[in-house]
């Protein structure tokens, strides 16, 4: 059974670089047809999909952060990461890392997810 | 982008009842429409995939419908565990989105 888990610091000042790793036990992360997503939610408030790398490589961001965010993979560790550059508190939310299916005849959908972990942005 | 509307964005109603959770798309989408349970403190959990895919091991209350801007989630007796928020989230086109939610609370 896949299972994934986020990493990194849980306070990160404002203009720095909010770093994260999302570690997949259970299954090699290129074994299959996946892509590996970071999603985040502020307290109290909605989901939001921040991108996607799939394990040939290619990457996907959400135009709203796109200037602001790197994601890539490192099969050899099982790994997959995130950087928000230049956070300010509106990046302050609990970051969370997940799988989806995507090959032809497989519908997506976020499965397994990590705990998430909190990242707090402040001074 | 694909604003992914959900309404009511919260209702109280008692165990046993039949919860119905409407989610409207702003475009129209393929049946890549997911649904999502999240209780204070998880992480999401995916229960209807596809529009109308039972993920596995999800009771067999949970169902899903619809097709191009309108999709609903319904529980068809609400159980004590079902207590929760509910999210929809469009896999069709980037970037992917995620409705409001929907937060169901006891009566």
């Amino acid at each position: 059974q896949v299972q994934l888990q986020e990493s990194g610091p849980g306070l990160v000042k404002p203009s720095q670089t909010l770093s994260l790793t999302c570690s997949v036990s259970g299954d090699s992360i290129s074994s299959g047809s996946y892509y590996w997503s970071w999603i985040r939610q502020p307290a109290g408030k909605g989901l939001e999909w921040i991108g996607r790398v799939y394990t040939s490589g290619r990457i996907h961001y959400n135009p709203s952060l796109k200037s602001r965010v790197t994601i890539s993979i490192d099969t050899s560790k099982n790994q997959f990461f995130l950087q928000v550059y230049s956070v300010t508190a509106a990046d302050t939310a609990v970051y969370y890392c997940a799988r989806s299916p995507s090959g032809d005849y497989q519908l997506p959908r976020f499965d397994p997810w990590g705990q998430g972990t909190l990242v707090t942005v402040s001074s | 982008d694909i604003q992914m509307t959900q309404s009511p964005s919260s209702l109280s109603a008692s165990v046993g009842d039949r919860v119905t959770i409407t989610c409207r798309a702003s475009q129209t989408i393929s049946n890549y429409l997911n649904w999502y349970q999240q209780k204070p403190g998880k992480a999401p959990k995916v229960l209807i995939y596809g529009t109308s895919s039972l993920q596995s091991g999800v009771p067999s209350r949970f169902s899903g419908s619809g097709s191009g801007t309108e999709f609903t989630l319904t529980i068809s007796s609400l159980q004590p565990e079902d207590f929760a928020t509910y999210y929809c989230q469009q896999s069709d086109i980037n970037p992917l989105t995620f409705g409001g939610g929907t937060k169901v609370e006891i009566k």
